[in-house]
């Protein structure tokens, strides 16, 4: 089945550092990939569209200059958060969409747990 | 954009018996709603999901509803068992090209009593 890849799983920075995440798809390419966050005890938030060889795509409220997505291959895409500040604390998971055929499903990675102090 | 909610945030039910967690949804254009079980600290792992060209799916205890019209889908759980006990999160989304994240529900946090 398809598998998606996410490093590191856990992050601790200080604040005013940058700290990347990579999310790689092992199996199938990922033409789309997409990041998500979620605060603890919360619902996973829509952070950005991450399409392969283009610009992503951010959400409303979501700095593009704060949370750098680059999507340079077809089964990989990182995001960097720049200049992380305590309240970027935050578990961020990507997702990535297989497509076969009629078939579609989204597969997530393990996520990365990101505590800035 | 699409709203997604859902219902009850937290639910408790006796091993053995059936668990019912309700979601609606605003954007009539969406086309997929899977549904997702969440244990702490770990990722979403897809449990079932439905198209809107289908009203019902069934998977051994799962299953999935969906009404149209109404714009509305719940999961289905029988048999209740202790490791079902997680967080389930409902989503909806409208399957285009490159422009098809997940909306997701808040979550509802499944306890199943021994």
């Amino acid at each position: 089945g398809a598998v998606v890849s996410q490093h590191p799983s856990r992050v601790i920075c200080k604040s005013g550092t940058s700290v990347k995440i990579e999310c790689r798809s092992l199996d199938f390419q990922a033409t789309t990939m997409f990041w998500y966050r979620q605060f603890p005890k919360q619902s996973l938030m829509l952070m950005a569209t991450s399409n392969e060889g283009s610009k992503a795509t951010y959400e409303q409220g979501v700095e593009k200059d704060k949370f750098l997505i680059n999507h340079a291959s077809l089964t990989l895409s990182t995001l960097t958060v720049t200049s992380a500040h305590p309240e970027d604390s935050s578990f961020y998971i990507c997702s990535a969409r297989a497509i076969s055929g009629l078939i579609y499903g989204y597969t997530f990675g393990s996520g990365t747990r990101l505590t800035v102090v | 954009g699409e709203n997604v909610e859902q219902h009850p945030s937290t639910l408790s039910v006796q091993e053995g018996d059936s668990a019912v967690i309700k979601c609606t949804y605003s954007d009539s254009a969406s086309n997929y709603f899977p549904w997702y079980k969440q244990e702490l600290g770990k990722r979403p792992q897809l449990i079932i999901d439905i198209r809107s060209n289908v009203g019902e799916k069934k998977d051994q205890r799962i299953a999935v509803t969906l009404n149209k019209t109404a714009k509305h889908f719940s999961l289905h759980i029988t048999e209740t068992q202790p490791e079902d006990s997680a967080v389930y999160f409902c989503a909806a989304t409208t399957i285009l090209d490159g422009a098809d994240g997940l909306t997701f529900g808040k979550g509802t946090h499944l306890i199943i009593q021994p």
